[in-house]
């Protein structure tokens, strides 16, 4: 069974300072089946990146995915008050078909 | 602007089945190209797949939890829906229906609806 692993678990930056986020998966991922989720408090996750490195619909540019294989990576390249909230990565493909992470809370410092 | 909604009970007794029924407005079930998915998130926790279906009906459930789940598709109402059955305290969580596009080249779920708390309580 596929495992991914969020880290870190919680990440304290201020306004305008860049966030990395990484997501580690126990066995390989194809890159075209790994994506990336916000949520806030109270809300349905929404979707930011596909495919790894490609962004949805509406996604600003400060956004980018990258990696493959086992390792995966979100950046925020200059954090906005509304960027602050939990990002999951998600990857389906490897048993038990579909996982998610279990998150990274991105939070003000 | 295809958007979902869930509705059912709010509170369901130990050992009962849970029924909650997804609505999908603004585009057709049937159109093709996406499977129609429910995902739940225990308070305070991360998020866990169910199962997905197909407008053909076709489907397919996490392991952990396909003895338990029936996931069906009504393309007349434009609803999908998910059962589950002999609920304990820990099912109770956020259930969110969601569509996924997939697999094709890319799978992902582009499209959630607001999610609706279902707690397990006598």
């Amino acid at each position: 069974e596929i495992v991914l692993t969020q880290s870190p678990g919680t990440l304290s930056l201020s306004p305008g300072e860049r966030a990395t986020l990484s997501c580690r998966a126990s066995q390989s991922v194809s890159s075209s089946y790994l994506a990336w989720y916000q949520q806030k408090p109270g809300q349905a996750p929404r979707l930011l990146i596909y495919g790894a490195s490609s962004r949805a619909t509406g996604i600003p540019d400060r956004f980018s995915g990258s990696g493959s294989g086992t390792d995966f990576t979100l950046t925020i390249s200059r954090l906005e008050p509304e960027d602050f909230a939990v990002y999951y990565c998600q990857q389906y493909g490897s048993s038990p078909l579909l996982t998610f992470g279990g998150g990274t809370k991105v939070e003000i410092k | 602007q295809v958007q979902l909604q869930e509705s059912g009970p709010g509170l369901v007794k130990p050992s009962q089945t849970l029924s909650l029924t997804c609505t999908v407005s603004g585009g057709s079930i049937s159109s093709g190209g996406y499977y129609w998915s429910w995902i739940r998130q225990h308070p305070g926790k991360g998020l866990e797949w169910i199962g997905y279906i197909y407008y053909s009906g076709s489907t397919y459930y996490n392991p952990s939890l396909k003895s338990r789940v029936t996931i069906s598709v009504d393309t007349s109402k434009n609803q999908f829906s998910l059962k589950l059955s002999s609920v304990t305290a820990a099912d109770t969580a956020v259930y969110y229906c969601a569509r996924a596009y997939g697999p094709g080249l890319y799978w992902y779920f582009d499209l959630w609806g607001r999610g609706t708390l279902v707690t397990v309580s006598s």
